[in-house]
């Protein structure tokens, strides 16, 4: 069974502070998303990296795909309030002949005003 | 154009019945997947449909099952249903089995009491 690490469980900073959270596994993927999740609503497909070493940015957000595509993370820099939600890692399987995502427990991020 | 539609949004029943919940995809996309949300759990893989087959099933049993219908619509029944299986369940469609582009649902909260 593949496990996708997600650290930290929870997050709480000030309005314009920096963060990183992680995606670890023990397992390659062959792709990885990220996803924001808001109270009641469903995830939101925020990027997809596919390649090793593959750097992605999404106006504040930088997302970076591990080099031996095991791990992930995210990075918020001047953090909003806007950006408070549930933040999911999902791993498609290396291989895998039909589509399953892989899912990380989730950070939760709460952004103080 | 429409995003992917589920219905009902909230739902509550007794143990023991049973509950069928539905999954209308964007148009145009045949791959249908859903997922069980839980606190302790995090998102969990269901079963994924694609042109009205079964093509991968989760780590759930038999009282768990699905359809899918020659317009891609999909739904679930979960027969005798338990407390724990109070959860959000998540609908996710994309255009086929092996894109990593799935765009979820906003879910059916189901409290089983």
């Amino acid at each position: 069974t593949q496990l996708l690490e997600q650290s930290p469980q929870f997050l709480s900073i000030q309005e314009g502070e920096n963060l990183t959270v992680y995606c670890n596994s023990s397992s390659v993927f062959s792709s990885l998303q990220w996803y924001r999740q808001e109270p009641g609503e469903g995830p939101v497909l925020l990027v997809t990296v596919v390649t090793g070493g593959e750097v992605k940015k999404l106006k504040r957000l930088t997302f970076q795909f591990g080099d031996a595509r095991k791990d992930s993370s995210l990075h918020i820099t001047a953090a909003q309030p806007g950006d408070t939600g549930l933040y999911l890692c999902a791993g498609k399987s290396a291989g895998a002949g039909s589509y399953q995502l892989t899912f990380g427990k989730g950070t939760k991020l709460s952004v103080i005003p | 154009k429409a995003g992917v539609t589920q219905t009902p949004r909230y739902l509550i029943k007794t143990r023991g019945q049973q509950v069928t919940l539905s999954c209308s995809p964007i148009s145009g996309h045949r791959s249908v997947s859903w997922y069980q949300q839980t606190p302790g759990q995090g998102l969990q893989f269901l079963f994924e449909y694609f042109s009205e087959t079964q093509r991968n099933k989760g780590n759930f049993p038999g009282r768990f099952s699905g359809r899918q219908f020659s317009n891609s619509r999909s739904e679930m029944n979960v027969s005798t249903l338990e407390l724990g299986d109070s959860a959000l369940y998540l609908c996710a469609s994309s255009l086929i089995p092996v894109n990593t582009e799935a765009f979820f649902g906003q879910g059916t909260r189901l409290t089983v009491v």
